[in-house]
């Protein structure tokens, strides 16, 4: 069984751009969670989808972040514009339950310069 | 705000030695408890999953135990390796993730 993953790995892009990043969970997971980890930081939630529904998206930091699933897949998170703060590491997971082990993709490294 | 912390930050043990850890997390509005193990540059590999006051669980050399009343849940492990080298985070579950800061080990050969 394929886990999540996550694309690209890296992503260097200047100030003022847009970038989006991609989650693929794992197949049958309706539970897709967006968390962002700033270096040196704890890993902060961010949003979470069933389905294609956001649950709760109450760690968005601004509304330079959108989050969308359109149809209960994938999903992607794009920044714009992007601001030198938001540099750090996305990662994506994915759940069979609400409240069961969650499973983490490799995550985007993001470097705004 | 909700606070999950771990102690210590960071520790160093010989090839052999049994250590924990601790997490703590407030003991109100509790629903799960997830301990994640973390390598660098890997995505985080998740170990247990604790929902009762008391639960224990075992995955190998690695244990955890669960105090809800309390706050806090403590992992075990048992002669350390010097590959059981990572950090190791706790997540509180009211409703999504709370992350602790993690305990960083380092397992000397």
């Amino acid at each position: 069984e394929a886990g999540v993953t996550q694309f690209p790995s890296h992503s260097v892009i200047e100030k003022g751009q847009t970038v989006t990043l991609r989650c693929d969970p794992i197949s049958g997971h309706d539970n897709l969670y967006w968390y962002r980890r700033v270096m040196g930081k704890e890993i902060k939630f961010l949003l979470h989808f069933v389905k294609e529904s956001k649950q709760d998206e109450s760690g968005m930091p601004n509304n330079r972040f959108l989050a969308e699933r359109t149809g209960g897949t994938y999903s992607t998170l794009k920044v714009q514009p992007a601001e030198l703060e938001d540099s750090g590491v996305y990662f994506c997971a994915s759940s069979s339950d609400i409240l069961g082990t969650q499973y983490f993709g490799p995550g985007t490294r993001l470097l705004v310069l | 705000i909700l606070n999950v912390e771990q102690s210590p930050q960071s520790l160093h043990v010989q090839e052999g030695d049994s250590t924990n850890f601790t997490c703590s997390f407030p003991s109100s509005n509790f629903y799960a408890l997830h301990w994640y193990r973390w390598e660098t540059a890997k995505s985080p590999e998740a170990l247990f999953v604790m929902t009762l006051n008391g639960d224990e669980k075992k995955k190998g050399r690695i244990s955890a135990t669960l105090n809800t009343k309390e706050g806090y849940s403590y992992l075990y492990i048992k002669g350390s390796q010097p590959e059981d080298s990572a950090t190791y985070l706790c997540a509180f579950s009211p409703q999504n993730f709370v992350f602790g800061p993690g305990t960083r080990l380092s397992v000397l050969p």
